[in-house]
């Protein structure tokens, strides 16, 4: 079935620090990817996008995020982490006319 | 002027009781969900209307029914509350972009703030 692994569960970054968070997908077709944040009492907000064309994509809050075929991977990166960055992350595909959601990462940022 | 919101925010009822939670979007999308959000965050679709007609209806107790009235609104009703559906549901919209060589294509999603519901 199609799906999205989330490995990570809990990351704790210093401010100023660089970010991955890792998703991995499994799809037997192009897929349509996501990802998605969400603030403590918030809903999800959406951060970027992967639908075709140009595997490197940029999104909002100067995240970025790079499909990769090759290893069915969707990373979310970030250069330098702010402390208004500490939310939870959830990668999603598109399936059968709806998301699928990744169980989602935790991150805290130390000051 | 919110994209997507739901009411009520907060909804503490006892078990047994029925309750509904109603959403609306103004951003003119085709289609709507509801999606259940657990204690560990995890997200589960529940339901989806396309311009009020459901295309999804995972495994959920027939306890729950959702309404579309119109393609701008979709309702969740639960009858017979349980402990179990204590949660935060999720009402979100998103544009279809069509068929493509791999089936439907999705559009982002548009979330509303979530109905944070609990059974005592």
């Amino acid at each position: 079935a199609q799906s999205v692994t989330q490995p990570d569960i809990h990351i704790t970054v210093s401010e100023g620090a660089s970010l991955e968070l890792r998703c991995n997908y499994s799809y037997g077709a192009t897929p349509y990817l996501f990802w998605y944040v969400q603030s403590p009492g918030q809903g999800l907000q959406l951060l970027l996008k992967y639908f075709s064309g140009d595997t490197l994509v940029q999104g909002i809050k100067g995240f970025e995020a790079e499909f990769k075929r090759s290893q069915s991977s969707f990373n979310l990166r970030k250069p330098s982490v702010h402390w208004s960055d500490a939310a939870e992350y959830f990668c999603a595909v598109a399936v059968r006319r709806a998301l699928t959601f990744g169980s989602g990462t935790r991150l805290q940022v130390q000051p | 002027d919110t994209a997507v919101s739901q009411t009520p925010k907060y909804l503490v009822t006892q078990m047994g009781n029925d309750k509904s939670i109603k959403c609306e979007q103004n951003l003119g999308h085709d289609t709507m969900y509801w999606y259940k959000q657990d204690s560990k965050k995890f997200l589960k679709i529940m339901f989806s209307y396309n311009n009020k007609e459901l295309i999804i209806n995972e495994t959920v107790p027939n306890r729950f029914s959702p309404k579309s009235p119109d393609k701008a609104h979709l309702n969740l009703h639960i009858n017979s509350l349980e402990l179990g559906d204590s949660a935060v549901y999720f009402c979100a919209s998103s544009q279809d972009m069509g068929f493509g060589l791999a089936g439907w294509n999705t559009g982002e999603l548009f979330f509303g703030e979530g109905s944070r519901l609990t059974v005592l």
